[in-house]
């Protein structure tokens, strides 16, 4: 089947950026997703990117897309402790009608240091 | 406040105790579903329901079942729990079309099955 990869711990230190990557096997993918998951809590949609796109910029937040090499990555400008969560790749075909599943990387677990 | 909604948020239970997780939207999505996540393996889709009285099998289905009576109601059960059953459990709902749907998470269910 598809499968979503991530790293699984990344650890930066207060100010500096913060790259989270994600490769993808789907080429189909029409859609792809970065959540945020704090400790306790559900999942927050961070932002997303669609496949015929090759950058997005929110803020602190830069997702790139590689749709060559399947590979979407996340960049947190400027880290803060408060930015310390799970982050969560995630991928959609947009064009089935059976099934609004989309498909998860484990998990990234970013750890922001003083 | 548009949300999901899931019960218990923490429980614990012994093999073979048939239980029942509930998950509630207020937002009058038509597509809920149910994953499970684990250390290392992301979210997995148990199972998934296109609209009142219509669902089908996920990813992982073995051991559980679930009805969808009302649209704003989809609980999880698991007839017979075994210890393998044992992780965080999210609901998640989104509106049926639309390009590009975001799926609203629930706070999660922390299962413990002895």
């Amino acid at each position: 089947g598809e499968d979503v990869e991530q790293s699984l711990f990344l650890s930066v230190r207060e100010g500096d950026s913060s790259v989270i990557n994600c490769t993808y096997t789907d080429s189909s993918s029409t859609y792809l997703y970065w959540y945020k998951q704090e400790p306790g809590a559900g999942l927050q949609l961070l932002t997303y990117i669609f496949s015929n796109m090759d950058m997005k910029q929110d803020q602190r937040l830069t997702v790139l897309l590689n749709k060559k090499d399947k590979h979407l990555s996340l960049r947190i400008a400027d880290t803060q402790t408060g930015d310390s969560a799970i982050y969560f790749c995630a991928e959609k075909e947009g064009h089935t009608l059976s099934n609004n599943d989309m498909r998860f990387g484990a998990g990234t677990r970013l750890t922001v240091k003083p | 406040e548009a949300q999901v909604t899931q019960n218990p948020r923490y429980l614990i239970t012994v093999t073979g105790k048939k239980l029942t997780v509930t998950c509630s939207q207020n937002m009058n999505h038509e597509y809920m579903s149910w994953y499970r996540q684990d250390p290392g393996l992301g979210l997995r889709q148990i199972y998934y329901s296109m609209n009142v009285e219509v669902t089908d099998k996920g990813d992982v289905p073995e051991g559980y079942k679930v009805s969808r009576k009302e649209k704003r109601n989809f609980p999880l059960i698991l007839e017979s729990p075994s210890p393998n059953q044992t992780s965080l459990y999210f609901c998640a709902s989104s509106p049926e079309t639309g390009l590009n749907t975001e799926a609203f998470f629930g706070q999660g269910t922390r299962l413990t099955v002895v």
